[in-house]
């Protein structure tokens, strides 16, 4: 099955400091790679959409240099929160799009900022 | 603003009994309808989807329909259990790209 791996699941990180999160596609090839954010109530925000051998579409209010994005492979990407403030706290989303249109989500990386 | 609309926001049903969850959405260039169940702590976990070429898609106690004319979607939740109290998400997009998410609801089932 179609399953997709985020760490670390939860990270406790120092305003201003900047943390990476990882997602890795196990059992499909993921043609894209879209990250989102969720926040405490529970709405979601797109932040970019990744495509192998592509460039990386950030959505407006979320920029390469806050959070920089690579996807070196069909199966493996990685998000980095540079320089966290509390704003920038919730559950981030890695969802890897297959071949037949579905999304698969990971369990999320839960970011508190302190 | 492309807007997907879910109601109810929460809804209580009996253990047995049958859960509906209705969406509508604006963007005629939409044609991916995937639902997500969500447990507190966890990720959205792809529940049922449907394309739009189809009006309906069943997977065991879950059915999805899809009306292209009026833009809503549905989930229907047979026999539901208490095991599926959670918090469920609609979206839409185009081919799956750039998931728009519906509000959410949350179900609690009693037993």
């Amino acid at each position: 099955g179609a399953l997709v791996y985020q760490y670390p699941r939860r990270t406790i990180c120092k305003s201003g400091t900047s943390m990476r999160m990882e997602c890795q596609a196990v059992g499909f090839q993921a043609t894209s790679v879209a990250w989102y954010r969720q926040s405490p109530q529970k709405t979601f925000e797109l932040i970019a959409l990744s495509t192998v051998n592509s460039a990386i579409k950030y959505e407006q209010n979320f920029t390469q240099e806050k959070f920089p994005i690579s996807h070196p492979n069909l199966s493996f990407s990685s998000m980095t929160v540079l320089n966290a403030y509390l704003e920038d706290r919730g559950l981030y989303l890695c969802g890897a799009l297959g071949q037949n249109t579905e999304v698969f989500f990971g369990k999320g990386t839960r970011l508190t900022v302190v | 603003q492309q807007q997907v609309r879910q109601s109810p926001q929460s809804l209580t049903v009996w253990e047995g009994g049958t859960t509906v969850l209705t969406c509508s959405y604006e963007d005629s260039t939409f044609n991916y309808f995937p639902w997500y169940q969500q447990f507190p702590g966890e990720g959205p976990a792809l529940l049922i989807s449907i394309l739009s070429v189809s009006d309906k898609k069943e997977d065991g106690r879950f059915t999805t329909f899809f009306n292209k004319r009026e833009k809503k979607l549905s989930l229907h939740i047979i026999d539901s259990q208490p095991g599926d109290s959670a918090t469920y998400f609609c979206a839409a997009s185009h081919m799956g790209y750039k998931l728009t998410f519906g509000t959410g609801t949350s179900l609690l089932v009693d037993p």
